[in-house]
């Protein structure tokens, strides 16, 4: 079955500091990965995804993410943190076994503190 | 998104009400999704429909019904609605298109059941 992790409930970082946000995932095949970030009464909003290509994914707000094929990684990342990042952020795979189905993280909440 | 609405946006019911949420759609888009969210769970999809003749159970489908009524709408009924329900639902819609793999997520439904 595929799969996704977020290790960490929370991430706390300095404004200014880079910051990371860690997502593992287990897939037959190639995988399509995302990465979503909800606001406080807000639906989720797109950042990024990997389908194919280059390994550094560039998203929205200046977040950028690794896919790491070897360490089944796709790690989050914004070099320099702003306290409105301050988010609930979550990863997601598309099943690709004939439903396309997404699989969610159970999210990580990002503390950017000023 | 505004292209993805969800109405009720709050709703407080009792147990063994039947319950209506409604999702509407101007994106054009073939496939539809139900998640609920639980702090800790991250989201679990309920039923997800591909176009107007399919309909599909996800992981958590027990206790609650779909319907497609055309392209754009797809509500979630909950028969008999128990506590453990409460939760934060949210419709999303995706595109059929190669590449187009994202998907849209309307603002929520926060469903309280006492």
């Amino acid at each position: 079955a595929q799969s996704v992790a977020q290790p960490e409930d929370q991430v706390n970082v300095a404004e200014g500091n880079p910051l990371t946000v860690k997502c593992t995932y287990s897939v037959s095949g190639n995988p399509y990965l995302f990465w979503y970030v909800q606001y406080p009464n807000r639906g989720l909003q797109f950042l990024l995804k990997y389908i194919t290509g280059d390994n550094l994914v560039k998203g929205s707000y200046g977040f950028e993410a690794e896919f790491n094929k070897s360490q089944t990684s796709f790690h989050l990342k914004k070099p320099s943190a702003l306290v409105s990042d301050s988010a609930l952020y979550f990863c997601a795979v598309r099943e690709f076994s004939g439903t396309y189905k997404y699989i969610f993280g159970t999210g990580t909440r990002l503390k950017v503190l000023a | 998104d505004a292209d993805v609405t969800q109405t009720p946006r709050n709703r407080i019911t009792k147990t063994g009400k039947r319950i209506m949420l409604e999702c509407s759609q101007t994106k054009g888009h073939d496939r539809m999704y139900w998640y609920r969210q639980d702090p800790g769970l991250g989201l679990r999809l309920i039923y997800y429909s591909f176009d107007v003749k399919d309909i599909n159970k996800g992981e958590i489908s027990d206790g609650y019904s779909v319907s497609r009524q055309a392209q754009a709408k797809f509500s979630l009924s909950l028969e008999s609605a128990i506590p453990n329900q409460t939760a934060l639902y949210f419709c999303a819609t995706s595109d059929l298109g190669v590449g187009s793999n994202e998907q849209f997520f309307g603002p929520g439904t926060r469903l309280t059941v006492l």
